[in-house]
C-alpha cells in the first residue's frame, strides 16, 4: 500500500501563531484526507483533498498531487487546535493508509 | 456527531475470550472500515467491506474477522485476545471509494 509520511511529529503553538504542517505520499492518490483526533480520541474529517486547495474558517489545504504532498495550514491557531492531525491516502487500493501524525499543541 | 454509531464505547475483557464490536454506518453509505489505533502501532486499516462484501484487507489477524450485514451495519469480531489486542477500534464509512470518510467514536478496548 501507499506510504504517508508526516512532519513534523511535533509542534508546539502560542495562542495566535500559524502553522503549516506536511504530508508526503508515495505514489499517485485518488484519495487524501486530513483529520484532527481531539484529546477525546474521536477523529474529525477536516478535508478531502486529493488535489488543489480548499479552505476552511482558519484551516486550509493544498495538495500538489504531480509532487506528492499535501500541506495542511493552521492560522490563528486557538487552544481547541491541540491534538493530533493526520494524513490519510490511497491509490486505488481501497485502503486508507495514515500517516503517523502531527501533535500539535496549543499554548495559551 | 459524524452519524457512525459504535458499541460498545467502552469494554474490558480477560484474555483469551472473544468480544465483538458493532457500527451502524451513516444512513446511506454504503462502506464500512474498520481500523485499529493503539499507541504503537498508530492507525491500521483491518478491513473495508463495500455493500456486504469484503473490499480490501489490512493487516489483520486470523483471530479476528468481520461481515457487513444486509442492513449494512458492520461488527468485528475478536477472539483469543491477547494483551496487545488492546487499542481503540475505529468504524467509518463513506458512500464509496473517492468520498470523505467518517469515523465513529471508537470502541475501547482493554484485555487483562
Amino acid at each position: 500500500g501507499i506510504q504517508v509520511e508526516q512532519s513534523p511529529p511535533d509542534l508546539i503553538l502560542q495562542e495566535g501563531a500559524n502553522s503549516t504542517l506536511r504530508c508526503n505520499f508515495s505514489d499517485s492518490v485518488n484519495n487524501l484526507q486530513w483529520f484532527h483526533q481531539n484529546p477525546w480520541g474521536q477523529l474529525i474529517n477536516l478535508f478531502y483533498i486529493p488535489s488543489g486547495t480548499k479552505q476552511n474558517g482558519r484551516l486550509s489545504a493544498t495538495t500538489v498531487a504531480t509532487e506528492r504532498y499535501s500541506l495542511l495550514y493552521i492560522s490563528s491557531s486557538q487552544t481547541t487546535d491541540s491534538g493530533v492531525y493526520f494524513c490519510a491516502a490511497s491509490s486505488n487500493d481501497y485502503k486508507l493508509s495514515f500517516g503517523a501524525g502531527t501533535t500539535v499543541t496549543v499554548r495559551a | 456527531d459524524s452519524g457512525v454509531t459504535q458499541t460498545p464505547k467502552h469494554l474490558i475483557t480477560a484474555t483469551g475470550q472473544r468480544v465483538t464490536l458493532r457500527c451502524s454506518p451513516r444512513s446511506g453509505d454504503l462502506s464500512v472500515y474498520w481500523y485499529q489505533q493503539s499507541l504503537d502501532q498508530g492507525l491500521q486499516f483491518l478491513i473495508q467491506y463495500y455493500n456486504g462484501e469484503e473490499r480490501a484487507k489490512g493487516n489483520i489477524l486470523e483471530r479476528f474477522s468481520a461481515q457487513q450485514f444486509p442492513d449494512l451495519h458492520s461488527e468485528l469480531n475478536l477472539s483469543s485476545l491477547e494483551l496487545g489486542d488492546s487499542a481503540l477500534y475505529f468504524c467509518a464509512s463513506t458512500t464509496g471509494e473517492g468520498n470523505t470518510i467518517y469515523f465513529g467514536e471508537g470502541s475501547w478496548l482493554t484485555v487483562v
